[in-house]
């Protein structure tokens, strides 16, 4: 079946520009991640969806990112007033249960560069 | 808090060589245990996991156990092949929550 996919795979903003970044998980799956990971680190945690409830968002780094997944499916991470520091590569992964310790299913990732 | 301390790269070996990266870990409780790996140009994939003390993971020849006592959960590979060049993630999570992740530690292996 599918996995996890994410739209665009790629995006170049202008600073200041909002930008929206698509992941449509796991068809079923209850969880949903975020992560951010510049280059050469490890993932960072942003936020976490189970179903449509946003149940953590500690990680988000400041009030200009927004994540949301309203019918809890396909999820949406918004940045406001890109800066050159959000310059990443957004992971999404997905997960069938969050009541267990249950593997996390990546998406390839979307390269945001803000110029 | 939760951090995990991998072992810095890039690692460059010979093929049939043997690979240890290592992993050592801080956490509350009892978290569970990843190593994921990157291949080039291809995202995140789970290589094995532990979820309790002493259990062992094991996917396509590598291998880590879960050490309490040490902290610790190893990674390691009898012989290596060209194919296992990548980034290798070490990771933990509590609960099936968010992944804490070291910075990754990059292999390259030589033909």
């Amino acid at each position: 079946g599918a996995g996890v996919s994410q739209s665009p795979r790629y995006k170049v903003a202008k600073r200041g520009q909002d930008v929206a970044l698509r992941c449509d998980p796991i068809s079923g799956h209850v969880s949903l991640f975020w992560y951010q990971q510049a280059l050469g680190q490890g993932p960072e945690f942003l936020t976490y969806f189970q179903n449509e409830a946003q149940l953590d968002k500690s990680g988000l780094p400041s009030d200009r990112f927004f994540a949301e997944r309203p019918e809890g499916s396909v999820s949406t991470l918004k940045i406001q007033r890109t800066q050159q520091e959000d310059s990443a590569v957004y992971l999404c992964a997905s997960s069938s249960n969050s009541g267990s310790n249950n593997e996390q299913f990546f998406g390839p990732g979307t390269r945001l560069t803000v110029l | 808090g939760n951090s995990v301390t991998q072992m810095e790269g890039p690692v460059t070996l010979s093929e049939e060589a043997f690979l240890t990266i290592n992993c050592t870990y801080t956490a509350t409780g009892y978290p569970s245990l990843f190593w994921y790996v990157q291949y080039p140009g291809e995202g995140l994939q789970l290589l094995l996991k532990a979820t309790k003390a002493d259990d062992k993971g094991s996917n396509k020849g590598f291998e880590a156990t879960y050490r309490k006592e040490t902290t610790s959960f190893h990674l390691e590979k009898g012989s290596v092949q060209v194919s296992d060049s990548a980034v290798y993630f070490c990771a933990l999570s509590r609960n099936n929550r968010k992944l804490i992740w070291g910075l990754g530690t990059s292999l390259a292996v030589n033909p």
